[in-house]
């Protein structure tokens, strides 16, 4: 199924250190939302991105809806153990369903 | 909690069993969703409804897949016959769909393995 591009697919940082991952697609989107998801639970919302070009900050998350309306990126500041997990990317189109990145799996040595 | 809850959290059955998963959504919720999601992939979406009506339906729900929603509140998802390759987490979401945007916000997901 389609599917968007999200790189890294993993990162390896010491506990500090500010992270940065995005997503591409060759398709517009009207929205697009960031999750974290921890092993064997649901996808938790971090951010929701409904206009482009918008930048949106939750904490010491930050993410931006592309002036494309095809990418955008999500920051984290200043990391911590419990940071740790699999990042993904949506986008939700014209259609209601989201289409999901592959995820970033984020590892912090402490 | 508030959230939306799931049942069961695991499953274990065996091929050719029937399973029913339920999905309770989040409290005046209108739309609600339904993906899998297997090892290493992002989940990948079934199906939804708004109140009780089934408005779209993937390719990847095979006719051994039925989903329900009856009254517009908490919503079962049966899978007949299981294979193998029915393994995998379902997860279900809702949200309030408002003009342009639909917010989903998901379960913790229920775990299937078929042996």
């Amino acid at each position: 199924g389609q599917q968007l591009n999200q790189s890294p697919q993993s990162m390896f940082i010491q506990e500090g250190e500010d992270v940065s991952m995005n997503c591409t697609s060759s398709s517009i989107f009207n929205t697009w939302l960031w999750y974290k998801q921890d092993p064997g639970e649901g996808p938790v919302l971090l951010i929701a991105l409904y206009k482009a070009g918008e930048l949106t900050s939750n904490g010491r998350l930050t993410a931006q809806f592309g002036i494309t309306r095809k990418d955008s990126f999500l920051n984290i500041s200043a990391s911590i153990p419990s940071d740790v997990g699999i990042y993904f990317c949506a986008g939700l189109g014209g259609a209601q369903k989201l289409v999901f990145g592959q995820g970033t799996r984020l590892t912090i040595n402490p | 909690d508030t959230g939306v809850s799931q049942n069961p959290r695991h499953k274990i059955t065996k091929r050719g069993q029937n399973v029913t998963f339920r999905c309770d959504p989040i409290s005046e919720h209108n739309r609600l969703y339904w993906y899998r999601q297997t090892l290493g992939q992002g989940p990948e979406f079934l199906t939804y409804f708004q109140n009780e009506a089934q408005l779209e339906k993937s390719r990847l729900l095979s006719d051994r897949f039925s989903a329900e929603r009856p009254k517009g509140s908490f919503s079962t998802l049966e899978i007949q016959r299981t294979e193998q390759g029915d393994s995998a987490m379902y997860l279900c979401a809702s949200s309030l769909a408002s003009g342009l945007t639909d917010t989903q916000y998901f379960g913790p997901g229920t775990r299937l393995t078929v042996l």
